[in-house]
């Protein structure tokens, strides 16, 4: 009964590569999201999705492409991955006119880059 | 764009003391700021979040106070617990469903 499930966890991977991280959440919001937390525990927002539709897409390199099939799915798929891309991508969900507004995070996917 | 600064970057206390975790904001259009706990490893989670029509909002232990004016807020922790130790993030965004912006956060230890 997961909230905010992302797959895989753990990603080891050489630099070059390709690879794809799986959001979904079952908390029936319309807004989703990908953060990047680095080494220094930094939490930056990378993009936003509102009902499939992208509305926060920050300056992030265009290696990065974010994907809503619909909107309890988010995808970030990452090419030619850089040293500079390890770290913890956390996914989170939101209700776009709630009153709380609260970000609901899925337990993050560290990628690791070698 | 919005820039949200937080002091101290580590915190460490005495277990039943106070802390105390303050945070700026550079847009005076932000109007809703949230305070997020992320422990060792886990996902970080809402603790308690005030709007700026509101200058303090209390909840049990945790107070968070709002000076509009000079765009800080601070996080009040009261009777300190070894289970409070963890990176303790302040945010703001111009309304409760745009875009979050967090300050890079505090490392609070609670020594037994």
């Amino acid at each position: 009964d997961t909230a905010v499930s992302q797959t895989p966890k753990y990603l080891v991977t050489q630099m070059g590569n390709d690879k794809s991280i799986k959001c979904e959440q079952n908390l029936g919001h319309d807004t989703m999201y990908w953060y990047k937390q680095d080494s220094k525990k930094f939490l930056k927002i990378m993009f936003s999705y509102n009902n499939k539709e992208l509305i926060i897409n920050e300056t992030v390199p265009n290696r990065f492409s974010p994907k809503s099939p619909d909107k309890a799915h988010l995808n970030l798929h990452i090419n030619s991955l850089e040293l500079g891309d390890s770290a913890v991508y956390f996914c989170a969900s939101s209700q776009y006119d709630s009153l709380t507004g609260e970000l609901f995070f899925g337990e993050g996917s560290r990628l690791t880059v070698l | 764009g919005e820039n949200v600064e937080q002091h101290p970057s580590t915190l460490s206390v005495q277990e039943g003391d106070s802390a105390v975790i303050k945070c700026t904001y550079s847009d005076s259009a932000s109007n809703y700021f949230p305070w997020y706990k992320q422990e060792l490893g886990k996902r970080p989670q809402l603790i308690i979040d005030i709007r700026s029509n509101v200058g303090e909002k209390k909840d049990q232990r945790i107070a968070v106070t709002l000076n509009k004016t000079a765009k800080h807020f601070s996080l009040h922790i009261t009777e300190t617990q070894p289970e409070d130790s963890a990176v303790y993030f302040c945010a703001a965004s111009i309304t409760s469903y745009d875009k979050v912006i967090f300050g890079p956060g505090t490392s609070l230890s609670v020594i037994p």
